[in-house]
């Protein structure tokens, strides 16, 4: 059990509609991410942070947007979903000096 | 930027038979490499990592990786499979200046099938 709680785990949207996943932490971790998972691409990475109201963007930032005004949360907005926006999305903390991340369950995001 | 490479889309493998999967990273300098297994409607699973030291590094569930600088290959192994094996598999990297801050880099993945 990484510790982190995501919600919602499944969402059917339509294109054009904003969209926030949350992802909730109660363990005081100080680095978290949010990354996408799709097939034949692995998963790869939006935004991450740093700290409260710290962050920065990953590979695929396109089309999102992250807040983080908490430890405990950490937002990702979708802020007018399209179609390529459908897939899996993870949120992962921190754990260690060598940088392993542990993951939540997921949030099936689908855009019609 | 680093990157991951999984030549493996997918394997086949029969229960109780050995099973390797193959991992190639790009990274300057010494890397923090791992193993991930992701079962269906799952998250993702921490296997084992290697940051330093010995290069064979043992992780949960039986299996093992091989660090080979010379080949910068992370080969993820075990001896005996068994079907509840049956996963996706991700190998990742992170970078080992700042201690991997900026999050770990994941191959496509390799999607691993036991055959009874």
């Amino acid at each position: 059990d990484a510790g982190i709680t995501q919600s919602p785990r499944h969402k059917v949207t339509e294109t054009g509609t904003p969209v926030t996943l949350r992802c909730h932490q109660t363990e005081n971790h100080r680095y978290m991410y949010w990354y996408r998972q799709d097939p034949g691409h692995g998963l790869r990475l939006i935004h991450y942070s740093y700290g409260v109201k710290d962050t920065d963007k990953g590979e695929v930032s396109d089309g999102y947007s992250v807040s983080r005004s908490k430890t405990e949360d950490f937002l990702l907005t979708l802020e007018s979903a399209t179609s390529s926006q459908t897939s899996v999305y993870f949120c992962a903390h921190r754990g260690g000096q060598s940088g392993e991340l542990f993951f939540g369950e997921g949030s099936r995001l689908t855009v019609l | 930027a680093q990157s991951v490479t999984q030549p493996d889309i997918h394997i086949t493998v029969s229960e109780g038979a050995s099973l390797e999967l193959r991992c190639n990273y790009s990274y300057g300098a010494t890397p923090y490499l791992f193993w991930y297994v992701q079962s269906p409607g799952q998250g993702l699973q921490l296997l084992l990592k290697y940051f330093s030291g010995d290069t064979l590094v043992q992780g949960i569930k039986g299996f093992e990786a091989e660090f080979k600088r010379s080949q910068s290959s992370f080969n993820l192994r075990k001896p005996s499979v068994h079907w509840s094996d049956a996963a996706e598999y991700f190998c990742a990297v992170g970078a080992s200046s700042g201690g991997g801050a900026d999050g770990l880099t994941f191959g496509k993945g390799t999607h691993l099938i036991i055959q009874p």
